[in-house]
């Protein structure tokens, strides 16, 4: 079975505070995505990856940047985390251009 | 942009067959029809995928109309643990766009 796991299920930090949301999957995927899910809004798609070193920008970039230096691993940074981005983020992953598995989430409050 | 259509929310009784139907009216060639499923705090979960053809899994089955502009997924019999929000996406790669879906109730 595919696992995606995410670094922690709950987060509090700080407004202004540096955040990183780590994602690891284990079953050799190629493309990796950051999505956030808010009340009302279904999930946005904020930044993928096709590659090592490679990303490109979703629906909602702004505020968030990512790293991608190993195949299994995908970080979400807030550089400078702000009330409006308290969210739920879900990351996945994806062979090619089949379906995509989604870890179980990190729900970030910040205060 | 929404690519799909889906209503808010549906009721469905525990044993029976539960429709969730999607309007994908701008739908292109090679786009797929993708549904998942959400069950509260956890991460969407895939359940099934066509094309054009009809399919079936051990979750689910998926009806596409001939013009491929909607398509059913179908929980032949529903149990209290279907209760989630349904996602009906269409895409022809990578980025799947999630809308809003529809929130299924498995009713005792």
């Amino acid at each position: 079975d595919v696992k995606v796991t995410q670094s922690s299920r709950y987060l509090v930090k700080r407004t202004g505070e540096k955040v990183f949301l780590e994602c690891v999957q284990d079953m050799d995927h190629e493309n990796m995505f950051w999505y956030r899910q808010d009340p009302g809004l279904g999930l946005r798609l904020i930044y993928f990856s096709y590659d090592v070193k490679m990303k490109e920008k979703g629906d909602i970039p702004e505020g968030y940047s990512v790293s991608r230096e190993k195949k299994e691993r995908f970080s979400l940074i807030l550089e400078s985390a702000s009330t409006n981005q308290t969210s739920m983020y879900l990351c996945a992953s994806s062979l090619a251009t089949y379906e995509q598995y989604f870890g179980p989430g990190t729900r970030l409050t910040v205060t | 942009d929404a690519k799909t259509t889906q209503p808010p929310s549906m009721d469905c009784a525990e044993g029976r067959a539960a429709n969730l139907p999607c309007n994908h009216s701008t739908i292109s060639g090679n786009e797929y029809v993708y549904w998942y499923r959400q069950i509260h705090s956890q991460g969407p979960q895939y359940i099934i995928h066509g094309l054009k053809n009809n399919e079936t899994n051990e979750m689910a089955s998926l009806i596409i109309t001939e013009d491929r502009k909607s398509s059913t997924l179908i929980l032949p019999h529903a149990t209290l643990r279907d209760t989630a929000v349904y996602y009906c996406i269409v895409t022809a790669g990578n980025q799947f766009y999630f809308g809003t879906g529809t929130s299924l109730t498995v009713i005792p």
